[in-house]
C-alpha cells in the first residue's frame, strides 16, 4: 500500500539554525500539506501546497517557513532560522484528486536548543 | 472558522468494554468529518471519515462513528475495547466547500485499556 514518508524522523538542531524537513507523497497525489504538534498540543495546519503553489497558510506560517516541491516526488519545508518554539512534530500530508482524505506520514520530530 | 471540540482529554476503559470518545464541531456547514488515530510514537492513521451519504460510518478495527447533524456531533465508538485500542484518537473536520481540505483537529483524546 502507498504510503507518506518523511525523513529525517528526528533532528535536533541549535537556535537559529535553518532545518529542511523532507517528505515524499504518494506518487499520485496532488495536493500536499504541512502540519505540526507541539508537545500535548493538538496537531495544527501550517500550509497547503497545490499546483506548484501555496493555496493556503496558516498565521503560524510566517516569513521562517518556506515550502518547496524540488522534483517530482519531494515536498519540502524549511525552517530559516529555527526558534525555541519550533519544537514539534512535523507531519507531512498527500491527497489525490476527487477525494477528501489526507493520508500523513510518520512525522519528523524537531527539537531545538 | 471551524472548530472541533472533544470532551475528555483522557479516557479509561476496561478490555471489553464499550469506548466513546466524543467529538463535537462547529461549522456553518456540515462539514466533512475524520478520526484519526495515533499509536506511540507513530504518525497519524485514519479510521474512518463522514463525506456524505450515510450517517453511520464504519471504519477499520472494529470501530464506527455516527454524524448527528441535530447535535453537531460525530462520537467514535467500539462495542468491546482491546488492549491494542489503546492510543490517541483526534478528531478533525474540513471545509466541504473549500478547495484544499486542510484539516481542523481536536485536541485529541487519549485512550487507556486496562486488562
Amino acid at each position: 500500500e502507498p504510503e507518506v514518508t518523511q525523513t529525517p524522523s528526528h533532528q535536533v538542531t541549535q537556535m537559529g539554525q535553518e532545518v529542511i524537513l523532507r517528505c515524499v507523497p504518494i506518487s499520485n497525489h496532488l495536493y500536499f500539506y504541512w502540519y505540526r504538534q507541539i508537545l500535548g498540543q493538538k496537531v495544527e495546519f501550517l500550509v497547503s501546497f497545490y499546483n506548484n503553489e501555496i493555496s493556503e497558510k496558516s498565521e503560524i506560517f510566517d516569513d521562517q517557513f518556506s515550502v518547496e516541491r524540488p522534483d517530482g516526488s519531494n515536498f519540502t519545508l524549511k525552517i530559516r532560522s529555527t526558534k525555541l518554539e519550533d519544537s514539534a512534530m512535523y507531519f507531512c500530508a498527500s491527497k489525490g484528486q476527487g477525494t477528501e482524505t489526507q493520508y500523513f506520514g510518520p512525522g519528523t520530530r524537531l527539537l531545538v536548543l | 472558522a471551524q472548530s472541533v471540540t472533544q470532551l475528555g482529554s483522557h479516557v479509561s476503559v476496561s478490555e471489553g468494554a464499550l469506548v466513546l470518545l466524543r467529538c463535537n464541531y462547529s461549522s456553518s456547514v456540515p462539514p466533512y468529518l475524520f478520526w484519526y488515530v495515533q499509536y506511540p510514537n507513530q504518525g497519524l492513521q485514519l479510521l474512518l471519515k463522514y463525506t456524505s451519504a450515510a450517517t453511520l460510518v464504519k471504519g477499520i478495527n472494529g470501530f464506527e462513528a455516527e454524524f448527528k447533524k441535530s447535535e453537531t456531533s460525530f462520537h467514535l465508538t467500539k462495542p468491546s475495547a482491546h488492549m491494542s485500542d489503546a492510543a490517541e484518537y483526534f478528531c478533525a473536520v474540513s471545509d466541504r466547500g473549500g478547495s484544499n481540505y486542510k484539516l481542523t483537529f481536536g485536541k485529541g483524546t487519549l485512550l487507556t485499556v486496562n486488562p
